[in-house]
């Protein structure tokens, strides 16, 4: 069966410190993969997504991701963290022929002054 | 460019009560999803619109939910009679194609009492 997972539930950093939120998924074929970002009472942002292609994908606010095909995931990265970035993530993972979303847990950022 | 609206943002209930929440798309996107994301979780897919057809409602509780795309456009989410457990936000979603990555409304927080 499908599924996404990201181990870590909840990470603090500090400001200006580089950030690594991890996520695996089971999936047979070459899934699509996505992570947003959900603010305290917000719906969800789209901060990127991978298809097919280029491996490492940029996204909004600084964010990238890798896909590793071998390793069956795809963390998300930022070089230097800020303040308003402590939000909720959440990776997901579009398979089958409608490729319905299989979301993770989720992973709570906190972001030390 | 408009994004998902949503009504109400909140809304308080008692049990046994019925209620519904609306969610206009964003113009031109034929994919629409209502999501349940309870507190502490990733977003769980409830119902998934192509148009105004039914894509996939397999974790929809068809017993007490309801759910409907009148003309492929705005579409209502209704709960009859609520429990304590449907206590949640109600996400609308919606994507130009099926496979494309989907943008959420803010939400409507659901308080079963």
């Amino acid at each position: 069966a499908q599924s996404v997972t990201q181990p870590d539930i909840h990470i603090t950093v500090s400001e200006g410190a580089s950030l690594e939120l991890r996520c695996n998924y089971s999936y047979g074929a070459t899934p699509y993969l996505f992570w947003y970002v959900q603010s305290p009472g917000q719906g969800l942002q789209l901060l990127l997504k991978y298809f097919s292609g280029d491996t490492l994908v940029q996204g909004i606010k600084g964010f990238e991701a890798e896909f590793k095909r071998s390793q069956s995931s795809f963390n998300l990265r930022k070089p230097s963290v800020h303040w308003s970035d402590a939000a909720e993530y959440f990776c997901a993972v579009g398979a089958g022929n409608n490729r319905k979303l299989i979301w993770g847990l989720g992973t709570s950022l906190a972001v030390n002054p | 460019e408009a994004g998902v609206a949503q009504s109400p943002r909140y809304k308080i209930i008692e049990k046994r009560q019925s209620v519904a929440f609306w969610c206009n798309p964003i113009s031109g996107h034929a994919t629409l999803y209502w999501y349940q994301q309870i507190l502490g979780q990733g977003p769980k897919l409830l119902i998934q619109f192509q148009n105004n057809g039914v894509v996939d409602d397999s974790q929809l509780p068809k017993d007490r939910f309801s759910a409907e795309r009148l003309k492929g456009v705005d579409s209502t989410l209704k709960i009859q009679p609520a429990k304590l457990e449907d206590s949640a936000v109600y996400l609308c979603a919606s994507s130009p194609r099926q496979e494309g990555e989907a943008f959420f409304g803010q939400g409507t927080r659901l308080t079963v009492v």
